[in-house]
């Protein structure tokens, strides 16, 4: 069965300081991936996904992630936080099934800034 | 400007009364969703549609119901046989149609009943 595994419940980083959050899924072929943010009370925004292709994905508001098959992950990067980062920020899975797909959530990092 | 809107933003509701949450959509999607979000959770997949007058259970359907007799509108009915109602509930929908396209959401309603 799919599954998705956010390691860490809470990171705290100092403003300015680079970022590293992990994501670990578990499917037995290449699944589609999604890094999202929400922010307290709100929704959720797509920070960056991937299909297929480079295995490197940029996103919105600097974010980064690197596809790596060999460790089943999909870990989300940022050289130097700002404090408006802090927010929760959740990792997704979905298994292709040609353009359609169901999702499986990580249960979410929550990133703290410190000034 | 497309999006999704939910309403209300906050609902308050007595223990065995049934209460329905909005959702609507202006992006002309043909799927969408609805996600319960509890406290160090991840989204857990209440119903999902693909289409009109289609709909499907997803992972926790049990006391809840939907409909959808139009393409923007997928309202959700939180009855009292759900047993822990109390919680974040999200909307969602994308194309699918098309290449592949990602969910984007609604900025939710938090229901509590009491």
């Amino acid at each position: 069965a799919q599954s998705v595994t956010q390691p860490d419940i809470h990171i705290t980083v100092s403003e300015g300081a680079s970022l590293e959050l992990r994501c670990n899924y578990s499917y037995g072929a290449t699944p589609y991936l999604f890094w999202y943010v929400q922010s307290p009370g709100q929704g959720l925004q797509l920070l960056l996904k991937y299909f297929s292709g480079d295995t490197l994905v940029q996103g919105i508001k600097g974010f980064e992630a690197e596809f790596k098959r060999s460790q089943s992950s999909f870990n989300l990067r940022k050289p130097s936080v700002h404090w408006s980062d802090a927010a929760e920020y959740f990792c997704a899975v979905g298994a292709p099934s040609g353009s359609n797909y169901q999702l499986i959530w990580g249960a979410g990092t929550k990133l703290i800034i410190k000034p | 400007d497309g999006g999704i809107t939910q309403s209300p933003k906050y609902l308050f509701r007595k223990e065995g009364q049934n209460v329905t949450l909005s959702c609507e959509q202006n992006l002309n999607h043909d799927a969408m969703y609805w996600y319960r979000q509890d406290p160090g959770q991840g989204l857990r997949l209440i119903y999902y549609s693909q289409i009109v007058n289609d709909f499907q259970k997803g992972d926790i359907a049990e006391g809840y119901s939907v409909s959808r007799e139009k393409k923007e509108s997928f309202p959700l009915t939180v009855t009292s046989a759900q047993k822990n109602p109390t919680a974040f509930y999200l909307c969602a929908s994308r194309s699918s149609r098309g290449d592949v396209s990602p969910l984007h959401f609604g900025n939710g309603t938090r229901l509590t009943v009491t």
